[in-house]
């Protein structure tokens, strides 16, 4: 069983809806997680990190859910600018672990 | 400004040669990694590197070798062993090993020809 799991997509959402990921993780024992966008042929770069309350900045909204061992990304309104790939990234016993990436596509 | 720099972009290999990709961080970060990155899939662990003048094997580590003579620097050697080495190599760095996030570099693109 892989780590990180993430549907790999694509979502295909047109301007201004709300779409959401979900990423689940394996190890109950998972200390930290992470959202990170990655545009085509570009590097990942950190969109947020994600805590036990749940955060928000600006569109996007991350939750963790430790029960049910996953975590969420929300985006609201969303841009063309949005469209990218969506890693989720888990940090356990002190390493780190990649989600394959979902794709998101806004159309105008 | 702070940041990684990778270098080269592109890179060209002959099959049976051995190449290097630079890595360097001015963040004054402790950790640095490398991973690799094939179409389609998540970033796997070659090497990682905790502090200076060590370092250790991460998930894919046949073929690739490393060194951390300074804490700037980070330097992958792709081997002539290495079975499929075209990919795209990322390097990060984290100010702390295991504990914060990692910010990665622009990327190199190796294709063995």
């Amino acid at each position: 069983r892989k780590e990180v799991e993430q549907d790999p997509g694509p979502f295909n959402v047109p301007e201004g809806a709300t779409v959401a990921f979900n990423c689940t993780y394996s190890n109950s024992a998972s200390q930290s997680f992470f959202w990170y966008r990655q545009d085509c042929r570009k590097e990942p770069k950190l969109l947020m990190s994600v805590y036990s309350s749940g955060n928000e900045d600006g569109r996007f909204t991350a939750q963790l859910n430790r029960a049910s061992q996953y975590i969420s990304l929300l985006i609201r309104d969303s841009k063309l600018s949005d469209s990218a790939t969506y890693l989720c990234v888990v940090l356990t016993f002190n390493k780190f672990y990649f989600g394959s990436g979902t794709k998101l596509n806004v159309k105008p | 400004d702070g940041g990684i720099t990778q270098s080269p972009k592109y890179l060209f290999r002959k099959e049976g040669q051995n190449v290097t990709l630079s890595c360097e961080q001015n963040l004054n970060h402790d950790a640095m990694y490398w991973y690799r990155q094939d179409p389609g899939q998540g970033l796997r662990l070659i090497y990682y590197s905790q502090i200076v003048n060590d370092f250790q094997k991460g998930d894919i580590a046949e073929g690739y070798s490393v060194s951390r003579e300074k804490k700037e620097s980070f330097p992958l050697t792709v081997t002539s062993a290495q079975k499929n080495p075209t990919a795209f190599y990322l390097c990060a760095s984290s100010k702390r090993s295991g504990v914060d996030e990692q910010f990665f570099g622009p990327g190199t693109r190796l294709t063995v020809l």
